[in-house]
C-alpha cells in the first residue's frame, strides 16, 4: 500500500532556481525519509527526519515535518541539471525493521 | 558502507521462463531485506519482506508460489518470478537496513533489476 501524495507529479525548474516538494501521509510515523532515484536506477537515501524533529538540513537540501498535518517538504535550494530525478519520501513506522512505505514522487526536471 | 549489490541488472528472457534475482548485503548482515516492484513512472510497491532462516512475508495480492523468495544466509536474499509472463516485465528493487532493532535508519537500496519478458 501507498503512505499518501507527493505533490507535485512533475516539476520543471531552470538551474539555479529552488525546488520544492511536498508529501503526505496517513498513518502516524516514527520517521519520514527522503529518496531519490535516477532513471532506471535503485534509490538513494538523502535525508532522514524523525518525528520529534520539524527541520533538517544537509547541504542543499532542507527537509520539514509537520506531524500535526501529517505533511514534510524537500526544499532543494540552487538546483543544477544533476538534481534531474525523481524524489520519493517514505514514512518509517515504530517498530524498527519494518519495510517503508513510500509516496507516488515527484519527477524534477532541471534544465540548464 | 552500507552497500547493497543486485544482480543481474537486467534480465530479458521468453515467457514461461523463471528467472532468479540475487540482493546482497556486501559490508553488513541483514537478517531482514526488502523486494520492491516498480511499474514505469510509478512508485516502490513492497512485495515482500526476506527473513533470514525462516519464510518470507508477503504483502497482500503478491502470490507467494510465483514470487519464490529465499534468504539463506545473512548476506543474500534472491527472488525467483518463476514460469515469468509479459505482465511480470517489471523493475524490481531490493533493499535492507544496515542496523538491527533500529527503527531510525535508512534503508540501503541495491540497483534495481530490470526484467522484460518477451
Amino acid at each position: 500500500s501507498q503512505q499518501g501524495e507527493e505533490d507535485p507529479q512533475a516539476l520543471s525548474i531552470q538551474e539555479g532556481e529552488n525546488a520544492t516538494m511536498n508529501c503526505s501521509y496517513k498513518t502516524s510515523i516514527n520517521n519520514l525519509q527522503w529518496y531519490r532515484q535516477n532513471s532506471g536506477r535503485g534509490l538513494v537515501h538523502l535525508i532522514l527526519i524523525r518525528s520529534n524533529e520539524r527541520e533538517k538540513h544537509s547541504g542543499r537540501l532542507r527537509v520539514t515535518l509537520d506531524t500535526s498535518k501529517k505533511s514534510s517538504s524537500l526544499l532543494i535550494t540552487a538546483s543544477r541539471a544533476a538534481d534531474t530525478a525523481s524524489y520519493f519520501c517514505a514514512t518509517g513506522a515504530n517498530q524498527a525493521g519494518t519495510a517503508l512505505i513510500f509516496g507516488k514522487g515527484t519527477t524534477l526536471s532541471v534544465s540548464s | 558502507g552500507a552497500v547493497v549489490s543486485q544482480h543481474p541488472s537486467w534480465v530479458i528472457c521468453k515467457s514461461g521462463t523463471s528467472v532468479k534475482i540475487e540482493c546482497r548485503s556486501l559490508d553488513f548482515q541483514a537478517t531482514t531485506m526488502f523486494w520492491y516492484r516498480q511499474f514505469p513512472k510509478q512508485s516502490l510497491m513492497l512485495m515482500a519482506t526476506s527473513n533470514e532462516g525462516s519464510k518470507a512475508t508477503y504483502e497482500q495480492g503478491v502470490e507467494k508460489d510465483k514470487f519464490l523468495i529465499n534468504h539463506a544466509s545473512l548476506t543474500l536474499s534472491t527472488l525467483t518470478v518463476t514460469s515469468a509472463h509479459p505482465e511480470d516485465s517489471s523493475f524490481y528493487i531490493c533493499s535492507a537496513y544496515a542496523r538491527q532493532g533500529d527503527s531510525g535508519q535508512p534503508q540501503h537500496f541495491g540497483d534495481g533489476t530490470r526484467l522484460s519478458i518477451l
